[in-house]
């Protein structure tokens, strides 16, 4: 049974870089089939996909956050990354970590996500 | 981008109810729209792919429908764990999410 965890800080300041971990367990990362996503969800609002990223290292972004997001891979951590840069409040949301099955696919593993908040 | 409108934002149903929830893309994305349930403090669960497949272990009660722009969520006997947020998401280009629909005890 495929898991996910995210790990980080929970607290970052305003204009910092704000840096999150999902390891996979029960599973390998490297299972050509998958595509590995960051998605966040402000408090009290929806759901925001941020990007994902292949096993080979190959991403896609969401434009409106582009600019400032970066995902990497560990494959023999069984990893993927997360980095987000000049933060603010508005970033303040639970971040989730998230399987997608295929290209076009669902969803259909979640982490249980980390409250990350931007405050001084 | 594409733009992806649920309605309504909230209803009030009872227990046994049919209840019908809709989203709409802002262009047409064929079948590539996926349903989501959320309950408070708990990551989304997956419960329809490509519009109108079930995901394995959900209830039958739940059910796709749709393509191109407009499809529905329909959930044919309302039951007490299904009072939650319900949430749309394409998955045929940038991916986004509806607005969400909250389901609530009437």
């Amino acid at each position: 049974q495929v898991q996910l965890q995210e790990s980080g800080p929970g607290l970052v300041k305003p204009s910092q870089t704000l840096s999150l971990t999902c390891t996979v367990s029960g599973g390998s990362i490297s299972s050509g089939d998958y595509y590995w996503s960051w998605i966040r969800q402000p408090p009290g609002k929806g759901l925001e996909w941020i990007g994902y990223i292949y096993y080979s290292g190959s991403t896609y972004y969401n434009p409106s956050l582009k600019s400032r997001v970066t995902i990497s891979v560990d494959t023999s951590k069984n990893q993927f990354s997360l980095k987000l840069s000049s933060v603010t409040a508005a970033d303040t949301a639970v971040y989730y970590c998230a399987r997608e099955r295929a290209i076009g696919d669902a969803f259909d593993i979640w982490g249980q996500g980390t409250m990350v908040t931007v405050s001084s | 981008d594409i733009q992806m409108t649920q309605s309504p934002s909230s209803l009030s149903a009872s227990v046994g109810d049919r209840v019908t929830i809709t989203c709409r893309a802002s262009q047409s994305i064929s079948s590539y729209l996926n349903w989501y349930q959320q309950k408070p403090g708990k990551a989304p669960k997956l419960l329809i792919y490509a519009a109108s497949s079930l995901q394995s272990g959900v209830p039958s009660r739940f059910s796709g429908s749709g393509s191109g722009t407009d499809f529905t969520l329909t959930i044919s006997s309302l039951q007490p764990e299904d009072f939650a947020t319900y949430y749309c998401q394409q998955s045929y280009s940038t991916r986004a999410f509806g607005g969400g629909t909250k389901v609530e005890i009437k």
